[in-house]
């Protein structure tokens, strides 16, 4: 079974700076993803990024990038210039590759409350 | 396009009771899902579906029953409500297997079991 850590509960920053979220894992899989989600108040679940395992190169997305290493099997979100719009619940989660049978479905982590300050 | 649809949006129920709660895709996604959130906690999957007539158990199936008779549909049944059951529920879908496919969430279902 995998398992997905978030250590940091709560995090507070000022608007326009930047911060890191990690996510630790543990897994005996090659082949799987990561991802972060966001959660605001609306309680919607929102993909903010996704990284497969094989590929080498770290994702972006706009003001979002994440370090994956994978022999440390860590996992961390950055967001640039941060904006009051960012203050959400945040969630990293693991996936193993389909293929490789048994149950389906994503395992998350407990999220890290991210606050960002005006 | 509505997306994935769930139903209500809140319930309170008294221990014992049942209920249904409701999820429907208008995106003819294969795979459907349920998961909880409980405080502090990140979302648990409870059962799954990877097309109609296939169901699976997650990790946190006990107390609940799924069916999949159409592609749209994949309803949760509570048999016997809990307080333990007190969660947020969220519904899920994407295209196929395999996280090149998006997986789209419902807003959620709060239920809350005195």
């Amino acid at each position: 079974a995998q398992t997905v850590t978030q250590s940091q509960p709560e995090m507070s920053v000022q608007e326009a700076e930047t911060v890191t979220l990690s996510c630790t894992y543990d897994t005996s899989e090659n082949n799987y993803y990561l991802f972060w989600y966001k959660q605001p108040p609306s309680r919607q679940m929102i993909l903010v990024i996704r990284q497969e395992a094989y590929k080498q190169q770290n994702a972006t997305e706009n003001r979002f990038s994440v370090n994956f290493q994978k022999a440390a099997k860590s996992f961390s979100l950055k967001i640039s210039d941060s904006q009051l719009g960012d203050t959400a619940m945040y969630f990293c989660a693991f996936m193993k590759h389909p293929y490789r049978g048994g149950a389906d479905g994503l395992t998350f982590g407990k999220g890290t409350h991210l606050i960002i300050q005006p | 396009n509505a997306g994935v649809t769930q139903t209500p949006k809140f319930q309170v129920l008294k221990t014992g009771q049942s209920m249904t709660l409701q999820c429907a895709q208008d995106m003819n996604h294969e795979y459907m899902s349920w998961y909880r959130q409980d405080p502090g906690m990140g979302l648990r999957l409870i059962h799954y579906s990877v097309g109609a007539g296939i169901t699976d158990q997650g990790e946190v199936p006990n107390g609940y029953n799924v069916s999949r008779s159409t592609t749209e549909d994949f309803p949760l049944r509570l048999l016997s409500a809990a307080p333990s059951q007190t969660s947020v529920y969220f519904c899920a879908s994407r295209a196929g297997t395999g996280a090149r496919e998006k997986l789209f969430f419902g807003s959620g279902t709060q239920l809350s079991v005195l």
